[in-house]
């Protein structure tokens, strides 16, 4: 899997916007960018992935450039149970094995009051 | 979505003892689960691939007799813990990926609190 970069941690104002950002200049052309996020004490939970084109769901907005060497995973209004450990991840999407997954450090975020 | 649930959510054992974590996929089947290892303050580490119906595989720097894997069916893997020690207390994740159409998605544990007294 490809490398990827995020800022160790960020604060944000609760009802703001979070615009989180991952650097991952190495990835393949067959590599999806992938967003968890684990908060205290739990197993990672999915948020959102895309390959090339923007892509939106109940809980996030996924902005990747178009040279794909980076992307910013955007929480619209967070909230205080946002608060955790944000990890991007570039995979392979089908098998088995893409889901053999390297967790850099993530981008730890905390929503304040 | 898909659910995977691990047993105990904690436990507390005494040094050299061992001790066994399930992991089980409640709505689907997983030919493979993931083993992961997270020390505080850490990101996850992999630590095996489960293979039903096969051995497991371990990544590098991790001891195969000491932490046992056993994917007895197509819903369940479990982890032992061997001669357990202090060193070993730690956040215990299991993953299993639910293959679909288009892609194939990992839904993870709530994890396991390994603590060994």
């Amino acid at each position: 899997d490809a490398k990827t970069t995020q800022p160790p941690s960020m604060d944000c104002a609760e009802g703001r916007a979070a615009n989180l950002p991952c650097n991952h200049s190495t990835i393949s052309g067959n590599e999806y960018v992938y967003w968890y996020r684990q908060i205290h004490s739990q197993g990672p939970q999915y948020i959102i992935h895309g390959l090339k084109n923007n892509e939106t769901n109940e809980m996030a907005s996924l902005i990747i450039t178009e040279d794909r060497k980076s992307s910013t995973l955007i929480l619209p209004h967070a909230t205080l149970r946002d608060t955790a450990v944000y990890y991007c991840i570039v995979r392979v999407a089908v098998g088995a094995t893409g889901n053999k997954l390297t967790f850099g450090g993530g981008t730890r975020v905390l929503v304040k009051p | 979505g898909a659910v995977v649930s691990q047993h105990p959510s904690w436990v507390i054992c005494k040094s050299g003892t061992s001790v066994k974590i399930e992991c089980r996929s409640l709505d689907f089947q997983a030919t493979t689960m993931f083993w992961y290892r997270q020390f505080p303050k850490q990101s996850l580490m992999l630590m095996a691939t489960s293979n039903e119906g096969s051995k497991a595989t371990y990544e590098q720097g991790v001891e195969k007799d000491k932490f046992l894997i056993n994917h007895a069916s197509l819903t369940l893997s479990t982890l032992t813990v061997t001669s357990a020690h202090p060193e070993d207390s730690s956040f215990y994740i299991c993953s299993a990926p639910k293959e679909g159409f288009a892609n194939t998605e990992a839904f993870f544990g709530q994890g396991t609190r390994l603590t060994v007294v």
